[in-house]
């Protein structure tokens, strides 16, 4: 039972305009969602998180939104660069649960010159 | 970076072998994680420690084993290695299980079981 889905594996969009990656989820318990980026052969990089008290948060070029009411999130990236070419990752948690952090199975974004 | 050491960074073994993998972290935090990934699954929780000697159970952790005997060091064993453990394994830490302490990664192990 995946508790974190990323619907689209892969994500093609022109430098300089907007990538929206997308995640859904079914679990009403998760209190903090977060986004990672991988690039090959590298770990996961944290990007951004949001709480479920908020509806957004901005972090320079990137912006996450939560639905609650739809359990949607999503990740905007404007405006788009080749270098964030990469995996992304959506992941969510609640508090309490020791850190135990549930994934989707990943966004694969490429940003065209 | 996060100061995050795994070991070995690739391992051919044969079925039926044990492996260990190695997390050593210099940041003295005191969540340790071991992840594995693989297609379609995105990162998957095998085992976890909230301090020396404490560990416990992820999503995915039949055929696993964790110890951590130092705050720095974190090692996962595979003791009888099968096909379906060849995979990419994540270690992560952190300082807390806030939201505002995230997870930091090393950059993994690519362990294949023939």
């Amino acid at each position: 039972d995946q508790q974190v889905k990323q619907n689209s594996p892969s994500l093609s969009v022109q430098e300089g305009r907007i990538s929206i990656l997308n995640c859904d989820y079914t679990n009403s318990m998760f209190d903090y969602f977060l986004w990672y980026k991988k690039y090959p052969a590298e770990g996961p990089t944290f990007l951004i998180s949001i709480s479920s008290i908020k509806d957004k948060n901005e972090d320079g070029r990137f912006t996450v939104f939560l639905n609650k009411s739809a359990k949607h999130l999503s990740l905007h990236i404007v405006p788009s660069q080749p270098g964030d070419s990469a995996v992304y990752f959506c992941a969510a948690n609640w508090s309490g649960n020791t850190g135990k952090l549930i994934f989707g199975q990943g966004t694969t974004l490429q940003v065209k010159p | 970076d996060a100061g995050i050491t795994q070991s070995p960074r690739h391992k051919v073994t044969e079925t039926g072998t044990p492996v260990t993998l190695r997390c050593h972290q210099t940041e003295n935090h005191r969540y340790m994680y071991w992840y594995r990934q693989d297609p379609g699954h995105g990162l998957r929780l095998i085992h976890y420690s909230y301090g020396v000697k404490d560990t416990d159970k992820g999503e995915v952790s039949d055929g696993y084993s964790v110890s951590r005997s130092k705050t720095e060091d974190f090692l996962l064993t595979l003791e009888s290695a099968t096909s379906s453990q060849t995979s990419v394994y994540f270690c992560a830490i952190s300082d807390g299980t806030e939201s505002n302490q995230p997870q930091h990664f090393g950059d993994g192990t690519r362990l294949s079981i023939l």
